[in-house]
């Protein structure tokens, strides 16, 4: 089957750092993704893994391992503004995107 | 990145009325679109996928009759809510796909049925 798992909430302070780990199971795997989505807004994309490994970019650094099934979105340095929920989604084999409920991540002063 | 634009952003209806929900890929050529409905505090939930001339693939649990959608063009894709019910209220997002490998969304559509 098809399955992805992620936390369903996290509390981080301002400028820390805060890693959201996502699991999934999926058939024919073409990648992963991690979206941004502020409440009452239509997601954002963040970034994309297919390959294993860390990718940067900027505060945000997204790592996959394909063959644990696994990926994780790392922040840092932690803004109010990035209290938001983070949605992990993997693709499989028919380009679709199977998707995760969402982390909803709180940041406190 | 990319632009893709929906509208209307919000709508009200009443019970047992249509509406249409709009979305345009600005600066690509959408060969595929995604339409989603989220209802608060839950993920998005996937309705049907369309490609640019063909019929569109709903997911199962989704009726094609109820939800129309038409994909006539690589730019524009249209999600009809027929005799729309208080049930239908949520959060309808479209998402565009071209030559890239992530998917581009639009702003969202709150749709309220009445």
């Amino acid at each position: 089957g098809q399955n992805i798992d992620q936390p369903t909430e996290m509390t981080a302070t301002e400028g820390a750092i805060v890693q959201i780990n996502c699991t999934y199971q999926t058939s024919g795997f073409n990648g992963l993704f991690w979206y941004q989505q502020h409440a009452g807004e239509a997601p954002t994309f963040l970034s994309y893994n297919v390959l294993d490994g860390l990718e940067e970019k900027g505060r945000f650094s997204s790592f996959l391992s394909r063959s644990k099934g696994y990926s994780y979105l790392l922040l840092k340095e932690l803004q109010m503004k990035d209290s938001a929920s983070y949605l992990c989604a993997s693709m499989d084999s028919n380009y679709q995107l199977i998707w995760g409920a969402g982390t909803k991540l709180i940041i406190k002063p | 990145g990319a632009v893709v634009s929906q509208h209307p952003s919000w709508v009200i209806c009443k019970s047992g009325t249509s509406v249409k929900i709009e979305c345009r890929s600005l600066d690509f050529q959408a060969t595929t679109m995604f339409w989603y409905r989220q209802f608060p505090k839950q993920s998005l939930m996937l309705m049907a996928t369309s490609n640019e001339g063909s019929k569109a693939t709903y997911e199962q649990g989704v009726e094609k009759d109820k939800f129309l959608i038409n994909h006539a063009s690589l730019t524009l894709s249209t999600l009809t809510v027929t005799s729309a019910h208080p049930e239908d209220s949520s959060f309808y997002i479209c998402s565009a796909r071209g030559g890239h490998t992530e998917a581009f969304f639009g702003q969202g559509t709150r749709l309220t049925v009445v």
